[in-house]
């Protein structure tokens, strides 16, 4: 029940298209849904996260899409580029619980082509 | 604004040795938090401290490994009598004071190779 489901595990686009990636989570006690972006050799960053009183949230180029009786949510990158090719990790955690713990989904490695 | 800082950055130890990692939190962050990402794999929840306190280590091996965060000075992760499997890269993490604070901010994590 802790578990955050990732997929793909990779990605190819091209510069300019649209980048999907998708998580899904079994614990409805869940309340905060974080993606990072991580480069080679360097710590994830935070790039977005969405709490669930809200079906969508949109920063720049970077959304993320909640559907809470699904259990379900994905980031978007519209207008991809070179530069967001990276792995990204989907997360989730409960607030107010007893630990700030982050659950990681398993990663997508998305390379976005010239 | 310094970020959170780890070190060192690398680190090789043989077989048996004693790995200390290190984690200066964002100034004025009093929650810290460990993960470790073994090859092709994402991040796995290890323990979480506050000042002087272990909140939830649920995610520590029982054995060989321990935490702390002291009141003055970083955070340490300490891997004794180290194995190949300790293998990975280790990131801190840490997150604002205050009830509902949940926002975490990543180091750039200790890379420890085990020989």
């Amino acid at each position: 029940q802790q578990q955050v489901k990732q997929s793909p595990q990779s990605l190819i686009v091209q510069k300019g298209g649209i980048s999907i990636i998708n998580c899904a989570y079994e614990n409805t006690a869940f309340d905060y849904f974080p993606w990072y972006q991580q480069f080679p050799g360097k710590g994830p960053a935070l790039l977005i996260a969405i709490r669930p009183d809200v079906s969508e949230k949109k920063e720049g180029r970077f959304t993320i899409s909640f559907n809470k009786s699904a259990k379900q949510f994905s980031l978007h990158i519209m207008d991809s580029q070179p530069g967001d090719s990276a792995t990204y990790f989907c997360a989730a955690l409960r607030v107010g619980g007893a630990t700030n713990k982050l659950i990681f989904g398993t990663g997508t490695l998305l390379a976005v082509q010239p | 604004n310094a970020g959170v800082m780890q070190n060192p950055r690398h680190l090789v130890r043989r077989r048996g040795q004693e790995a200390r990692l290190r984690c200066s939190p964002v100034k004025g962050h009093s929650h810290v938090y460990w993960y470790r990402q073994l090859p092709e794999e994402g991040l796995k929840f290890m323990v979480y401290l506050q000042k002087e306190n272990i909140i939830d280590e649920s995610g520590m091996p029982k054995e060989r490994f321990s935490a702390e965060f002291p009141k003055e000075g970083p955070s340490i992760l300490r891997i004794q009598q180290v194995v190949r499997g300790d293998s990975a890269a280790y990131f801190c993490a840490s997150s604002p004071n205050g009830g509902g604070s949940y926002e975490q901010y990543f180091g750039p994590g200790t890379r420890l190779t085990v020989t």
